[in-house]
């Protein structure tokens, strides 16, 4: 079945330092890719998405491009700052339209 | 995409009672989904649940500990029923964007059971 596998943590970051978080997936077709943040206390948010092959994703200075030969979905962000502290997580919607979430990396960004 | 209001944010309750927790989508949909995020972990899906039908309950849920209504095509509740203190988490209630636009979620409830 789908599923996403993802880049354990915690990950601790001094500011303005480059930052990946490593995500793959297995899927059947074509999934739409995602990835999701949660700030402390607060519910998830929508960071980017790519729906196709070799589609770049971007916001808030983080992209993540869709690979499909490496079946991968890294987040990637040049200089991260504090208020980037959060839990990411990847996500894919499949076939099946459901949503497979991966289990979540922890950012803290110290300065 | 849609604005969804959950509440209550968080809550502090006994074992054994019972917490209703309710979630305002400001417009129509005809799918709303809970989930659980326990402490540490990633997000699991509880149920789907269809206005105008029962809700659709995954692998290790049921229906006596989470029942979920469905009045309408903009409201939801979940309730956590005879808690205990492993039913301590976040719960949150999402809906499905437009075409491929992800998911929608509340800002989630915390719960913790005493």
């Amino acid at each position: 079945g789908d599923s996403v596998t993802q880049m354990e943590g915690p990950v601790t970051l001094s500011e303005e330092a480059f930052l990946t978080i490593n995500c793959t997936y297995t899927a059947t077709g074509y999934p739409s890719l995602f990835w999701y943040v949660q700030y402390p206390g607060e519910g998830l948010q929508l960071l980017l998405k790519a729906t196709k092959a070799d589609d770049k994703g971007s916001n808030k200075g983080f992209e993540a491009t869709y690979r499909k030969e490496t079946t991968s979905f890294h987040l990637e962000k040049g200089s991260v700052q504090v208020s980037d502290s959060a839990v990411y997580f990847c996500a894919l919607i499949g076939s099946s339209n459901q949503f497979y979430f991966g289990t979540g990396t922890s950012l803290t960004v110290i300065p | 995409s849609a604005v969804i209001s959950q509440k209550p944010s968080r809550d502090i309750c006994q074992r054994g009672t019972s917490l209703t927790i309710q979630c305002q989508v400001d417009s129509q949909v005809t799918m709303m989904f809970w989930y659980r995020q326990q402490p540490g972990q990633s997000l699991t899906l509880i149920a789907t649940a269809n206005q105008g039908s029962e809700a659709t309950y995954e692998s290790g849920f049921v229906i006596d500990k989470f029942p979920i209504s469905r009045p309408n095509l903009t409201f939801s509740t979940l309730t956590v029923s005879n808690m205990s203190p492993e039913d301590s988490s976040i719960y949150l209630c999402s809906v499905p964007g437009q075409g491929a636009n992800g998911y929608t979620f509340g800002s989630g409830t915390r719960l913790t059971v005493v």
